[in-house]
């Protein structure tokens, strides 16, 4: 595809149910990374993969997370037992590289998925 | 720990007016980037600026890297509806492929 796709777009989960948000990236594109974006906000950093290795998670809130790309292409965002707080919009992005030097290079995101928890 | 501050908040003009929104880090920056979000959309890429007192143009768009390259500001000239949006700074965290970004400035065309 020419982009990064996102599925579901929205998803409604009643508390305590587990969802899982998936994110295909662009071809090629060796880094990714998810985002959690409340209203109003900038996107606040979750996780990070250079191919299929997640090479930070420091931005996971809880153990309630978890995320995977098991074959260094799609990734999924697994949240478990939600809560409202979780509600919010998840953003998959991607990139061609993770840096050259200093630079970081410019990031690619999906259309997002909106988590609404009732 | 490492902060990127955007200001204002909100601005409201009339369609035809000028918008200017300022982006400081608390720390250097190697490089640092700008991206537009429409409403109910996503961040899309605009510009990275890298050197030092860089400036860049796209049409009616102005960006400025601050010289000790901890400040940058983004400037339209005679807004349009299409401006409409939210615009992100950001920066590269320490580890470079992290991205720290600013809370936003929403522009606002006045009916």
């Amino acid at each position: 595809g020419a982009g990064v796709s996102q599925s579901p777009r929205y998803k409604v989960a009643k508390r305590g149910q587990d969802v899982a948000l998936r994110c295909d990236p662009i071809s090629g594109h060796v880094s990714l990374f998810w985002y959690q974006q409340a209203l109003g906000q900038g996107p606040e950093f979750l996780t990070y993969f250079q191919n299929e290795a997640q090479l930070d998670k420091s931005g996971l809130p809880s153990d309630r997370f978890f995320a995977e790309r098991p074959e260094g292409s799609v990734s999924t965002l697994k949240i478990q037992r939600t809560q409202q707080e979780d509600s919010a919009v998840y953003l998959c992005a991607s990139s061609l590289v993770t840096s050259k030097g200093f630079m970081a290079y410019e990031q690619y995101f999906g259309p997002g998925t909106r988590l609404t928890v009732t | 720990g490492q902060q990127v501050m955007q200001i204002p908040q909100y601005q409201h003009v009339q369609e035809g007016e000028d918008f200017t929104t300022y982006c400081n880090s608390s720390t250097t920056l190697s490089n640092i980037q700008w991206y537009k979000q429409r409403p109910g959309g996503h961040p899309v890429f605009l510009i990275q600026l890298v050197k030092s007192g860089e400036v860049k143009k796209q049409k009616r768009l102005t960006f400025q890297f601050g010289e000790a390259k901890k400040n940058s500001s983004l400037h339209i000239t005679a807004t349009q509806t299409t401006d409409v949006g939210t615009y992100f700074c950001a920066g590269p965290k320490d580890s470079n492929y992290q991205l720290i970004w600013g809370a936003g400035t929403k522009l606002i065309i006045k009916p």
